[in-house]
C-alpha cells in the first residue's frame, strides 16, 4: 500500500478554515495525491488530486510542499456539513486503478 | 451534475443465497470499480471493470464473487453464496479517462447476511 500519515482527529470552528496535513515521505515523482471524504458511511466523495502544483476548486484547495512529502487540505469556510473523514490517498502508478484508503482523519466542525 | 447510483440502499438475505448488487455509472464513464466497507472498517478496494473484462481484483475478490456490465448503462456485483462475513456496506465507482483516473462513488448498498 502507499503510504500516507494523517492525524486521527481535528477539530474545526465553524466558519473557520479546516487545514487537514497529511504525510506521504516515500511519494515517487509520479505518484498523484487523492483527497475523499466520507460522510457518515456514505459513499466515499472526491474533493480534489495533485501531483506537484497547488490546486484548488470549488470545495477546497491543496497544497503540495515542494518536495512532495506532505501536503495539507483546506476548508476555506469550514460548515457543520464539513464534517466527515478526510482521506489523503496515494495513488500508486502500478495500481493506477485502486484506492488504498486508509483511517483518515475525522473532522468535527463545532458551532 | 451526473451521479452514480446503486440499487438496492439494503439488502438483506440468508447465509447462502445468492444476491446481485446493482449500479449505474456515470454515462460517459469507462471504468468502474466495486468497493467494500466493513462497519468500523476501512474501505477496501474489490475490483475494477474496463473494456467488459476484469482489469484488477483484490485477494477478497474471490470466486464467490462476479461482475458484469449486462447492457450499457447498469454494472453488477454478484455474490454467489453469501456468509456472514459479506454483511458490509458495497460502494460501486466508475471513472473517466485522462490520466488523473479520480473515482466518482455511489452511495452505497447495505448488504446485511443473517
Amino acid at each position: 500500500d502507499a503510504k500516507t500519515t494523517q492525524p486521527t482527529s481535528m477539530d474545526c470552528a465553524e466558519g473557520r478554515a479546516a487545514n487537514l496535513p497529511c504525510n506521504h515521505s516515500t511519494i515517487s515523482g509520479n505518484e498523484y495525491v487523492y483527497w475523499y471524504r466520507q460522510i457518515h458511511s456514505q459513499g466515499p466523495q472526491y474533493i480534489i488530486h495533485g501531483l506537484k502544483n497547488n490546486e484548488t476548486n470549488e470545495m477546497a484547495s491543496l497544497i503540495i510542499t515542494e518536495d512532495r512529502k506532505s501536503s495539507t487540505l483546506i476548508l476555506p469556510h469550514a460548515t457543520l456539513r464539513d464534517t466527515a473523514v478526510y482521506y489523503c490517498i496515494v495513488r500508486v502508478p502500478q495500481d493506477v486503478h485502486k484506492f488504498y484508503f486508509g483511517s483518515g482523519t475525522k473532522l468535527n466542525v463545532k458551532p | 451534475e451526473p451521479e452514480v447510483t446503486q440499487t438496492p440502499s439494503h439488502q438483506v438475505t440468508q447465509m447462502g443465497q445468492e444476491v446481485i448488487l446493482r449500479c449505474v455509472p456515470i454515462s460517459n464513464h469507462l471504468y468502474f470499480y466495486w468497493y467494500r466497507q466493513i462497519l468500523g472498517q476501512k474501505v477496501e478496494f474489490l475490483v475494477s471493470f474496463y473494456n467488459n473484462e476484469i482489469s484488477e481484483k483484490s485477494e477478497i475478490f474471490d470466486d464467490q464473487f462476479s461482475v458484469e456490465r449486462p447492457d450499457g448503462s447498469n454494472f453488477t456485483l454478484k455474490i454467489r453464496s453469501t456468509k456472514l462475513e459479506d454483511s458490509a456496506m458495497y460502494f460501486c465507482a466508475s471513472g473517466g479517462t485522462g490520466g488523473s483516473y479520480e473515482q466518482y462513488f455511489g452511495p452505497g448498498t447495505r448488504l446485511t447476511v443473517t
